[in-house]
């Protein structure tokens, strides 16, 4: 089955820690995306990759990291600088940009909670 | 700033009904719309995509997309009580690499 995994489901960590979220697409996606949601709230961009070993800042980059070394997966550290990180985190891909349309797939996303 | 607004709901309709979701947007430049699904504690899924004035449908759902009002819809013919969950609208600008999410409406439909 074509699609996007996301692992673990749920996140545990102290605060001061680093963690890695882990996506992973088969579905042959140039463009990949990392979002943040919080209760209640829409989907903020933290980054983005257009493709292989090139990614670009979203709007709430600052206190996390990414990269992009191979097609299918685009992993994202969330650093000890990131002030407030406890939200859902969600990955996405898409066709990709010589495409016409820009349409998401979303994977089963990662809860994360530091305390 | 680009935004895209959505009245955040509670939308509540009576099973069988129409429900009518409304968003708009700020880029006149924008080119392609999306609505999403999303399920309490679960990932949005893509289930309409519009990109030209008009309307489009598909089974119990039709978008209709007005850019010179900068508004987009979303209809759900016969509501089901499976149908309640918060609908995210997406817009994509000129250039359309990045997506704008509004907050999303959210839509009971009572049995």
């Amino acid at each position: 089955d074509g699609g996007i995994t996301q692992s673990p489901k749920y996140l545990f960590r102290k605060e001061g820690q680093n963690v890695t979220l882990s996506c992973e697409q088969n579905l042959n996606h140039d463009a990949m995306y990392w979002y943040r949601q919080d209760p209640g709230q829409g989907l903020r961009l933290i980054y983005y990759s257009q493709i292989v070993n090139d990614f670009q800042k979203g709007d709430i980059a600052e206190g996390y990291s990414v990269s992009r070394e191979k097609k299918e997966s685009f992993p994202l550290t969330v650093t000890s600088a990131q002030k407030n990180p406890t939200a859902f985190y969600l990955c996405a891909s898409s066709i990709g940009i010589d495409s016409t349309t820009y349409e998401q797939y979303f994977g089963p996303g990662t809860r994360l909670t530091v305390t | 700033q680009k935004e895209v607004e959505q009245n955040s709901g509670p939308l509540s309709v009576p099973e069988g009904a129409i429900a009518s979701l409304n968003c708009t947007y700020s880029d006149r430049g924008s080119q392609s719309f999306f609505w999403y699904r999303q399920y309490s504690g679960k990932s949005p899924e893509l289930i309409m995509s519009i990109y030209s004035n008009g309307d489009k449908e598909d089974g119990r759902f039709t978008a209709q997309l007005n850019k010179a009002s900068q508004y987009v819809s979303l209809l759900i013919r016969d509501s089901q009580p499976s149908d309640s969950a918060t609908y995210l609208c997406a817009v994509n600008g000129a250039g359309g690499f990045k997506t704008i999410f509004g907050a999303g409406t959210r839509l009971f439909v009572k049995a």
